[in-house]
């Protein structure tokens, strides 16, 4: 089973700032690798597929970059909407299998 | 509008059943790959079964293999988890979910119903 881990598992920046997320794979997952956003109570939404890809209806200032095992989710300027929890995901292998998520959290 | 409704959830004693059901609209179901997706309490996310589009392709997780069945209906637009032989790990948000790209079972979920939460306790 590949395991992705993302480090911090909290990241505290003010509105406006630019948000750097990482995810690193315990081994090559190409490109086959996904980000989702995650507000409480609500269920995961998807954000970027294919490690650059944004999902339809995602605004633009969210992109994804990285191959193999190292990746990245960037938010340009951050809005209040955006604090949540941010999961990365691979489907290279069965069992797809998801980061233990990043908090986004107003300092 | 293309929607997920889970539904089936509940309280179980260790070693119990139930039955998860899934009823999908606003796409065409057939033509697409679904899975389950659970969320234990203040945990992550863990995929623990998808099936193809016709349903004659099934995997499943290792913690739930022999004990859960995933299958569809798709005169009724409706996907199952029938989950036996509970234990309390398995106490989580249980979400149904669409792959992105059809019928590619390992993808991307880009629709995702509610969730429905499965309590097993003693």
């Amino acid at each position: 089973e590949i395991v992705l881990t993302q480090s911090p598992a909290t990241l505290s920046l003010s509105p406006g700032e630019r948000a750097t997320l990482p995810c690193r794979a315990s081994q090559s997952v190409s490109s086959y690798l996904a980000w989702y956003q995650q507000k409480p109570g609500q269920a995961p939404r998807l954000l970027i597929y294919d490690a650059s890809n944004r999902a339809t209806g995602i605004p633009a200032r969210f992109s994804g970059s990285g191959s193999g095992t190292d990746f990245t989710l960037t938010i340009s300027s951050l809005e209040p909407a955006d604090f949540a929890v941010y999961y990365c995901q691979q489907r290279s292998n069965w069992p797809p299998t998801f980061g233990q998520g990043t908090k986004l959290e107003i300092k | 509008e293309v929607q997920l409704v889970e539904s089936g959830g509940g309280l179980v004693q260790p070693g119990g059943s139930l039955r998860l059901s899934c009823a999908a609209s606003g796409f065409t179901f057939s033509s697409y790959a679904m899975s389950w997706v659970r969320q234990a309490p203040g945990k992550g996310l863990e995929c623990v079964s998808g099936i193809s589009g016709s349903g004659g392709s099934t995997i499943y997780a290792d913690s739930v293999k022999g004990r859960f069945t995933i299958s569809r209906d798709n005169s009724k637009n409706t996907l199952y988890l029938q989950m036996n032989s509970l234990r309390a790990e398995d106490t989580a948000v249980y979400y149904c979910a669409k792959s992105r790209m059809g019928n590619i079972i390992r993808d991307a979920f880009d629709i995702w119903g509610q969730g429905t939460m499965v309590t097993v306790f003693s």
